[in-house]
């Protein structure tokens, strides 16, 4: 099924330790998208990539790395995690043929970092 | 960059009654209108989308009007049922081509009683 597929669901971490969040899209999409999510904050956007090969900041990027891996998987790495990372990640592609269009999320990472 | 104002932040209605939910965006240069509903635990969903060059849009029992005039745009949930209880998120895009940057709202938790 078409669709954008996000790992793990779930992560707890302790300060300081590192861990990637994979995400992949077979849509045949150029653009993907990283989202944080936080109660009373909505969705605010972390990293995005307009096309393969090319990245670009978000709203909150500090703390925060991305790769391209090709034209499916976009990668977010936090290298030291932080408490104020705590947070539920949503990976994201637009949904239909065309890019300016609505977005298609994975299922969501519910990060813990104690 | 764009900025994203959503009200009411929590909103009840009775089963039947109308909802509404009201979104301001701040650039002028946004085209593309989407509102997602996201229910507990799961990722948000695309319910209806308008574009600038349209004023109203209909699905069934969900609406959407835009304003650009004065930059607001509006969700209209008729017949509410205890289904659409839920989180609505509206959000706003410049996009063109290659890259369609959602900034959100904060969101609308909608409870319907029965």
């Amino acid at each position: 099924n078409a669709g954008v597929t996000q790992t793990p669901k779930f992560q707890v971490l302790k300060t300081g330790q590192s861990m990637t969040l994979q995400c992949a899209q077979d849509m045949n999409h150029n653009s993907m998208y990283w989202y944080r999510q936080d109660p009373g904050m909505g969705l605010r956007l972390i990293y995005y990539s307009a096309s393969e090969g090319t990245t670009d900041k978000g709203e909150v990027p500090n703390g925060y790395n991305v790769s391209r891996l090709n034209k499916r998987e976009f990668s977010l790495r936090l290298e030291s995690a932080a408490p104020s990372q705590t947070s539920v990640y949503f990976c994201a592609s637009p949904g239909a043929i065309g890019e300016n269009y609505g977005y298609t999320f994975g299922s969501g990472t519910r990060l813990t970092v104690v | 960059g764009e900025n994203v104002e959503q009200h009411p932040s929590t909103l009840s209605v009775q089963e039947g009654d109308s909802a509404v939910i009201k979104c301001t965006y701040s650039d002028s240069a946004s085209n593309y209108f989407p509102w997602y509903k996201q229910e507990l635990g799961k990722r948000p969903q695309l319910i209806i989308d308008i574009r600038s060059n349209v004023g109203e849009k209909k699905d069934q029992r969900i609406a959407v009007t835009l304003n650009k005039t004065a930059k607001h745009f509006s969700l209209h949930i008729t017949e509410t049922q205890p289904e659409d209880s839920a989180v609505y998120f509206c959000a706003a895009s410049a996009g063109t081509g290659t890259a369609s940057k959602l900034t959100f709202g904060t969101g609308t938790r909608l409870q319907v009683t029965l």
